[in-house]
């Protein structure tokens, strides 16, 4: 089974609304990081938080994470139709090197 | 975008048959992991290669199997395909080994066995 679940499946707002999206996982981790896709495409990292970081900032993205209760949530403020893609956590566990996908929240953004 | 290419963008093939799927990584990065991704699903990881060792797989059968060449690139071969490994197949590269380093992905490889 995969390491992380998202919570929403799925997510539609308004363009400027803030958008979040949770990550739950089961295991101990060396860090978690953020990923977005575009209509079934390459992935792109967006964010690394590590498991001693607990909230990390890059532009519009907020990312924290809570290891006491195995879950991490990405924040995207003031959202454009450009971020209409789905957005997977991915983290790695202590002791490994790659990555362990959850099943990924889909996000539109209506214009 | 990343420096990371695949090929081919898609492929079609018959249930049994084998392929080879192949990735160049970016510039300077010696480190590259194949992913599967099925429909509506998140990605899963297939194998790692380093330094054209294999570092890591995993819960993929052994008609799963991987090359990585001195310059970096990779390949991956699937024997024996069966109707559930079709599927979008993604390659990463990083720069190097280790737990706190992002990947780059390339654009995939779109499989469809019928």
């Amino acid at each position: 089974s995969q390491q992380g679940e998202e919570d929403p499946q799925a997510l539609s707002i308004q363009e400027g609304e803030n958008a979040t999206m949770n990550c739950s996982y089961k295991t101990s981790i060396n860090n978690l990081q953020w990923y977005r896709q575009n209509s079934g495409r390459g992935l792109v990292h967006l964010i690394l938080i590590r498991s001693n970081e607990r909230e990390k900032h890059s532009g519009r993205l907020r990312v924290t994470l809570d290891t006491s209760k195995k879950s991490s949530s990405l924040l995207i403020t003031a959202s454009r139709a450009a971020d209409t893609a789905s957005y997977f956590c991915a983290t790695v566990i202590t002791g490994a090197n790659n990555l362990f996908f959850g099943t990924g929240t889909r996000l539109t953004v209506i214009p | 975008e990343t420096g990371v290419t695949q090929s081919p963008t898609h492929l079609i093939k018959t249930r049994g048959q084998q392929v080879t799927l192949r990735c160049s990584s970016q510039s300077g990065h010696n480190t590259v992991s194949w992913y599967q991704q099925a429909l509506g699903q998140g990605p899963q990881f297939i194998f790692q290669y380093y330094r054209e060792e294999e570092n890591g797989r995993g819960n993929f059968p052994p008609r799963f199997s991987g090359l990585q060449f001195p310059n970096y690139s990779s390949e991956l071969n699937v024997n024996a395909l069966e109707l559930d490994d079709s599927a979008l197949y993604l390659c990463a590269s990083t720069p190097r080994r280790g737990q706190g380093v992002e990947q780059y992905f390339g654009p995939g490889t779109r499989l469809t066995v019928t």
